[in-house]
């Protein structure tokens, strides 16, 4: 079945630092990539996405770019605030109506 | 962008009682709606998949006689805890698909905290 795996966190980073977030994914055919955003005591937004290799989705500053070769949507930011922690889930859709499969989240804690 | 709202955002009730948990496209419509459950610090659950006019259907493990979905318009699906108690306490999303956009792209709703006592 389809699975997706994040980089555990929490992660904690200072202000204006470099972020990576490590997703990758297991599924056939080609799914779309998402990344949701989740600010504590809130729903899920959507972030950002792509739906084809090489896409490039981007966002607020924030970056991922669908690889297929290597089945990652790593995402990346140049310079972190600390408006940014929160919790960022990975995510895929096969299409066709079936369910969007989640990862576990990984928690982003960015500190002044 | 498309808009979910949910309502209540959150809710205290005494155990036995019913919880309704409304959850509505604002600015679509939204054939297909989700509802999942979120424990603290972990990833969502996908309780049930609601579509409009048909019966949702239920993943394995959910009880469909205790969290009934009725999803009665384009715009809005409900889910109700019946018979609520204290292990139902959660935190409650839902989500439903934007059908214009031609990628599968859910959007959330604020979510719902349920407490039950």
């Amino acid at each position: 079945g389809n699975s997706v795996t994040q980089m555990e966190g929490p992660v904690t980073l200072s202000e204006e630092a470099f972020l990576t977030i490590n997703c990758t994914y297991t599924a056939t055919g080609y799914p779309s990539l998402f990344w949701y955003v989740q600010y504590p005591g809130e729903g899920l937004q959507l972030l950002l996405k792509a739906t084809k290799a090489d896409d490039k989705g981007s966002n607020k500053g924030f970056e991922a770019t669908y690889r297929k070769e290597t089945t990652s949507f790593h995402l990346e930011k140049g310079s972190v605030q600390v408006s940014d922690s929160a919790v960022y889930f990975c995510a895929l859709s096969p299409g066709g109506y079936q369910k969007v499969t989640f990862g576990t989240g990984t928690k982003l804690q960015v500190i002044p | 962008g498309a808009v979910v709202s949910q309502h209540p955002s959150w809710v205290i009730c005494k155990s036995g009682t019913s919880v309704k948990i409304e959850c509505r496209s604002l600015d679509f419509q939204a054939t297909t709606m989700f509802w999942y459950r979120q424990f603290p610090k972990q990833s969502l659950m996908l309780m049930a998949t609601s579509n409009e006019g048909s019966k949702a259907t239920y993943e394995q493990g959910v009880e469909k006689d205790k969290f009934l979905i009725n999803h009665a318009s384009l715009t809005l699906s409900t889910l109700t805890v019946t018979s609520a108690h204290p292990e139902d306490s959660s935190f409650y999303i839902c989500s439903a698909r934007e059908p214009s956009q031609a990628t599968d792209t859910q959007y959330f709703g604020p979510g719902t905290r349920l407490t039950v006592l």
